[in-house]
């Protein structure tokens, strides 16, 4: 199984702060990397798909980046809106694993 | 617009079954695979099954292997998901998901979910 490590575990930002958290795969995973944002008693949403792609409705200030086998989540200008946990997915191969989540909050 | 709305959930005592369904709205139903996805409380996501647009692929993790059963109804837009021989590490909130495989796989939609508690 791919084992996905996500970091940090916790994180604590300003507004308007830059914002990365990094998804480490236990083997090559190509593109096949998704990032997702949960708030509070709500589903995962999706924000970004093939490592580097922003799903629809996605603000810009979220992207992301693959930087040999490490991918991350960058979001610039960080604003209230965007605090809850966010997941990486690997979709490369059964079974689909998920990263250990970064809950994100508002210093 | 895409909607996803799970039902079926409870408790149930450790060892009894329970089916889970999904009825889907917004999109062609028949030509997306599904898939369902859980989260414990105060826990992390877990991929828990996938079925292919005809439903004659299927796919699970070791976890739920044997006990759980994906299984559709492209006439009716549904999904489901047959849960039995039900333990205690089951206690989950359920999604369902519809699953994008053009070229990389990820999940574009999901439900609200579902609760399920196993407990005596």
């Amino acid at each position: 199984d791919i084992q996905m490590t996500q970091s940090p575990a916790s994180l604590s930002a300003s507004l308007e702060e830059i914002v990365t958290i990094t998804c480490q795969p236990s083997q090559d995973i190509g593109n096949y990397l998704s990032w997702y944002q949960q708030k509070p008693g709500k589903s995962p949403q999706l924000l970004i798909h093939s490592a580097t792609s922003l799903a629809d409705g996605v603000p810009s200030r979220f992207s992301g980046s693959r930087s040999g086998t490490q991918y991350s989540l960058k979001i610039n200008r960080l604003q209230v809106e965007d605090t809850g946990i966010y997941y990486c997915l690997q979709g490369y191969s059964a079974p689909w694993t998920f990263g250990g989540g970064t809950k994100l909050e508002l210093k | 617009e895409v909607q996803l709305v799970e039902s079926g959930g409870g408790l149930v005592q450790p060892g009894r079954s329970l089916k889970l369904s999904c009825a889907a709205s917004g999109f062609t139903f028949s030509n997306y695979y599904m898939a369902w996805v859980r989260q414990a409380p105060k826990k992390g996501l877990e991929w828990v099954a996938t079925i292919s647009t005809s439903g004659s692929r299927t796919y699970y993790p070791d976890s739920v292997k044997g006990r759980f059963t994906i299984s559709r109804d492209n006439a009716k837009s549904s999904l489901y998901l047959q849960m039995n021989s039900l333990k205690s590490e089951d206690t989950a909130t359920y999604y369902c998901a519809r699953i994008i495989t053009t070229v990389v796989y990820y999940f574009d939609y999901w439900g609200q979910g579902v609760m399920v508690t196993v407990s005596s």
